[in-house]
């Protein structure tokens, strides 16, 4: 069964910290995909990054990294200097490649970030 | 270019009433998903729309139905409201069923209130 866990309900960090969020996830499939999202207090989804199973070079997009390690399943996000525009709810998700129009989510981490 | 637009935005109803829910697709899009978003938990899958029928299912009783207009534009149906149907619904679109889940793209969402 596929799963995504994490761990961290919420976290507040100072503003120009950085803070990285956890994600483990579970799947029987040797293909599949995992994304990250974020939602602001508006409510929308955010995509941030898809990642192949196949692909695990970790990637840096300006001050957003990411950490992609099957042996221990987890694709963990940095943030780095993080801004107050940072706050907001973070997902992690996975799709299987037999079902890659249908995303898991985990349950979310709730980013405060204080001036 | 509109995004993806969902209406209402809130809406109160109580236990047994039924309700509505509507989403228009981003410009281009044919393929409209529907999540279910718990307070403090992650979106569900509920089922997906394109050419007009369902497609994919996720594990929701058939109170919960949905119909795909010819101009791609949805419907949530919701029959007989529980107090755990009071959730954010999102909607969601994208280019084709078969594209990849990665660029999926998210309304903000109507908030129901079952009293």
């Amino acid at each position: 069964a596929q799963k995504v866990t994490q761990a961290q309900t919420e976290i507040s960090v100072v503003e120009k910290e950085d803070v990285t969020l956890d994600c483990v996830y579970e799947t029987r499939d040797t293909t599949y995909y995992l994304f990250w999202y974020k939602q602001p207090p508006s409510g929308e989804l955010v995509f941030l990054i898809r990642r192949n199973s196949f692909d695990e070079q970790n990637e840096i997009s300006g001050r957003y990294s990411w950490n992609f390690q099957k042996s221990t399943s987890s694709f963990n996000f940095t943030i780095t200097a993080s801004q107050v525009v940072d706050s907001a709810v973070y997902f992690c998700a996975l799709s299987e490649a037999r079902r890659d129009d249908k995303i898991i989510f985990g349950k979310g981490t709730r980013l405060h970030i204080l001036p | 270019d509109a995004g993806v637009t969902q209406s209402p935005t809130h809406l109160i109803k109580t236990r047994g009433q039924q309700v509505t829910l509507r989403c228009s697709p981003k410009s281009g899009h044919d393929t409209v998903s529907w999540y279910q978003q718990a307070l403090g938990q992650g979106p569900q899958f509920i089922f997906q729309y394109y050419e007009e029928e369902e497609r994919q299912r996720g594990n929701f009783p058939d109170r919960f139905s949905g119909h795909q207009f010819p101009n791609y534009s949805s419907e949530l149906n919701v029959n007989a409201l529980l107090l755990g149907d009071s959730a954010l619904y999102l909607c969601a679109s994208s280019l084709h069923p078969r594209d990849r889940a990665e660029k999926l793209f998210f309304g903000s969402g109507t908030q129901l209130s079952v009293l």
